[in-house]
């Protein structure tokens, strides 16, 4: 799988749009990028995932550049609940394949 | 509703004593996996099965080993062998759909002093 780079902290502020950046210059033309977040202590949780085209759905929005090396997922309206640890990865995404997780980007969300 | 169940949420062992941590899924998923993950630190694969019967080593099997008996359950034993047991277990699972996402469960922390 791909390597993937993420900055190790950000904070934003509560009400506003996070945007989360993603690096996977290395990525192939098979593989998906995944978010996940996880809250201390929880399971991570899935969030989205992507193959070129831009994707939305109730949590956020992901956005994937046309040479697929960069990614970014848009929490719209940050809440403070959102604080949490959010990894981006690139994974074939062939049926029963695993995941290989980097070290995320921890996000405060500030009241 | 259905999700992945891990027991218990804390456990505690005595060196030396091999100890088994519990997933079971009722997600109808094929593929299951055991993550470990250290304080501060991403998630390490420690083994997947992609159905029934069968299962691979991930990137620190040594000093672990699991069983997948039945499509729900994927049991992982920490045994005596593992240098340094102490972490956050978790289990996930994922269906047959290509790009079919991995689900989490909320995870074992085990304690051997």
């Amino acid at each position: 799988d791909a390597k993937t780079t993420q900055p190790p902290s950000m904070d934003c502020a509560e009400g506003r749009a996070a945007n989360l950046p993603c690096n996977h210059s290395t990525i192939s033309g098979n593989e998906y990028v995944y978010w996940y977040r996880q809250i201390h202590s929880q399971g991570p949780q899935y969030i989205i995932h992507g193959l070129k085209n831009n994707e939305t759905n109730e949590m956020a929005s992901l956005i994937i550049t046309e040479d697929r090396k960069s990614s970014t997922l848009i929490l719209p309206h940050a809440t403070l609940r959102d604080t949490a640890v959010y990894y981006c990865i690139v994974r074939v995404g062939a049926a029963g394949n695993k995941l290989t997780f980097g070290g995320g980007t921890r996000v405060l969300v500030k009241p | 509703d259905g999700g992945i169940t891990q027991s218990p949420k804390y456990l505690f062992r005595k060196e030396g004593q091999n100890v088994t941590l519990s997933c079971e899924q009722n997600l109808n998923h094929d593929a299951m996996y055991w993550y470990r993950q250290d304080p501060g630190q991403g998630l390490r694969l420690i083994y997947y099965s992609q159905i029934v019967n069968d299962f691979q080593k991930g990137d620190i099997a040594e000093g672990y080993s699991v069983s997948r008996e039945k499509k729900e359950s994927f049991p992982l034993t920490v045994t005596s062998a593992q240098k340094n047991p102490t972490a956050f277990y978790l289990c996930a699972s994922s269906g047959t759909a290509y790009n079919s996402p991995l689900h989490f469960g909320n995870g074992t922390r085990l304690t051997v002093t």
